[in-house]
């Protein structure tokens, strides 16, 4: 099955800085990747996602990369808040299976 | 539009009780996952369903664990027999389905202690 890794496991910015999280995949079938912000005893929320057609993706101060070959994706997110400070889950999955395989996590905090 | 309902919130059980948690996706969809989180980890897999369907269930313990989602009504993971080992938070999430969007939505999870 697949396996997805993480890092950093926690990673510290000042505000204003740019945070970077990555995460690799086995699975060379795997072609859709969320990722997922999530903060304390509240549900995973959606913040961007992408497919494998696509080498990267943007939105506003949100963007993911992927590299199939390497079988790697990023997120990267520009000029932090502390509203950003939460645990991301980045995840690979395949269309018609559906299930995803979630990486273990990265705890970001944004120091103002 | 209602988001992914799940009740209860919280969950106290005692070992050896059972364990019912409930699950309604969001209108229009017709899919629904369940993962576990334990604390300070990531989600994992569960079970995938579709209306009187499962579809994938690889990621249940073989034992204690079982899912449905009915016609009627929600999706409901229920655990029989419950251990320690069992407190986790449990989502549920749901997605319109294959082909049309891979997008997942969540639920803000059950949290279930086992005392």
């Amino acid at each position: 099955g697949e396996n997805v890794e993480q890092h950093p496991s926690t990673l510290s910015v000042q505000e204003g800085d740019s945070a970077v999280i990555k995460c690799t995949y086995s699975d060379s079938a795997s072609n859709y990747f969320p990722w997922y912000k999530q903060e304390l005893g509240k549900r995973p929320q959606l913040i961007i996602d992408i497919r494998s057609n696509v080498g990267e993706k943007k939105d506003q101060r949100i963007a993911v990369t992927l590299n199939k070959t390497a079988k790697h994706f990023s997120l990267h997110i520009t000029e932090t808040q502390p509203e950003d400070s939460a645990v991301y889950f980045c995840a690979a999955s395949q269309y018609n299976f559906n299930k995803f395989y979630f990486g273990s996590g990265t705890k970001l905090n944004v120091k103002p | 539009n209602a988001g992914v309902m799940q009740n209860p919130r919280h969950l106290v059980r005692r070992r050896g009780q059972e364990a019912r948690l409930r699950c309604s996706p969001m209108k229009g969809h017709s899919h629904v996952y369940w993962y576990r989180q334990l604390p300070e980890e990531g989600l994992k897999f569960m079970v995938y369903l579709q209306k009187e369907n499962i579809i994938d269930e690889s990621g249940m313990p073989k034992e204690r664990f079982s899912a449905e989602f009915p016609k009627e009504g929600p999706s409901i993971l229920r655990i029989q027999q419950v251990v320690r080992g069992d407190s986790a938070a449990y989502f549920c999430a749901s997605s319109p389905g294959s082909g049309v969007s891979y997008e997942q939505y969540f639920g803000p999870g059950t949290r279930l202690t086992v005392t």
